[in-house]
């Protein structure tokens, strides 16, 4: 069965530095998301991505953030300068329409552990 | 906006038991529902989802959902707990119609079984 992977499965950084979270989203897929989930609250949505453009973003996704499809399969997370409060788990999904009614498919999750 | 409520952060069955997942909803239109699970180190997968229709709904494992309009709930329940239904279980809305399907979770409840 397809589905979607994200790497790595833990990423640890020291605060101010840059990371890039990947995904490989399922592959007839078009529409992609990130989300996160900081220890202990909500999964909350970050961005979603059809088209190489962001179709909607939160009000968490600021300007430390970016998002690319660099490629025909990876879906990458950016974030420049991190913070400490950018430590959560990471989720990447996909779906193949972005209708409210069809499925997002998750990925297994990146944490982030920012120090 | 829309926001999901999530009563009993953890819950606690004997395996056998009845299990009861409550999720409330607020929204002035009712939205698309849909429960996820999160078994250890793996990504949300999808139970069962209310867009429109019947408003019992069977998913995977033997897990149900009724859509109550009038009580803006949709509790999960599975008749006999087993072991290998311990895990963390989230509901989602999704706005019900154009747009983006970004989904908006609850807290989650994380559920025990014990022998």
């Amino acid at each position: 069965e397809p589905e979607v992977t994200q790497t790595p499965s833990h990423q640890v950084t020291q605060m101010g530095q840059e990371v890039i979270l990947r995904c490989v989203p399922i592959s007839n897929h078009l529409y992609f998301y990130w989300y996160r989930q900081i220890l202990g609250q909500k999964v909350e949505f970050l961005v979603s991505f059809y088209n190489n453009e962001i179709s909607e973003k939160s009000e968490i996704f600021d300007d430390q953030f970016s998002v690319e499809r660099p490629d025909g399969s990876n879906f990458t997370l950016k974030i420049r300068s991190t913070k400490l409060e950018d430590s959560a788990m990471y989720f990447c999904a996909s779906s193949v329409s972005q209708l409210s009614s069809y499925e997002q498919y998750f990925g297994p999750g990146t944490r982030l552990t920012v120090t | 906006a829309q926001s999901v409520t999530q009563l009993g952060s953890h819950v606690s069955v004997s395996e056998g038991a009845l299990v009861l997942l409550r999720c409330n909803y607020s929204s002035s239109v009712p939205p698309y529902l849909f429960w996820y699970v999160q078994y250890p180190n793996q990504g949300l997968q999808l139970l069962l989802k209310y867009t429109t229709g019947a408003t019992l709904v069977k998913g995977i494992n033997g897990f149900e959902a009724e859509f109550k309009k009038s009580e803006t709930s949709f509790h999960l329940t599975k008749p006999s707990a087993h072991m290998s239904d311990a895990a963390e279980y989230f509901c989602a809305v999704s706005p019900p119609s154009g747009g983006y399907n970004k989904l908006i979770f609850g807290a989650g409840t994380r559920l025990a079984v014990h022998p």
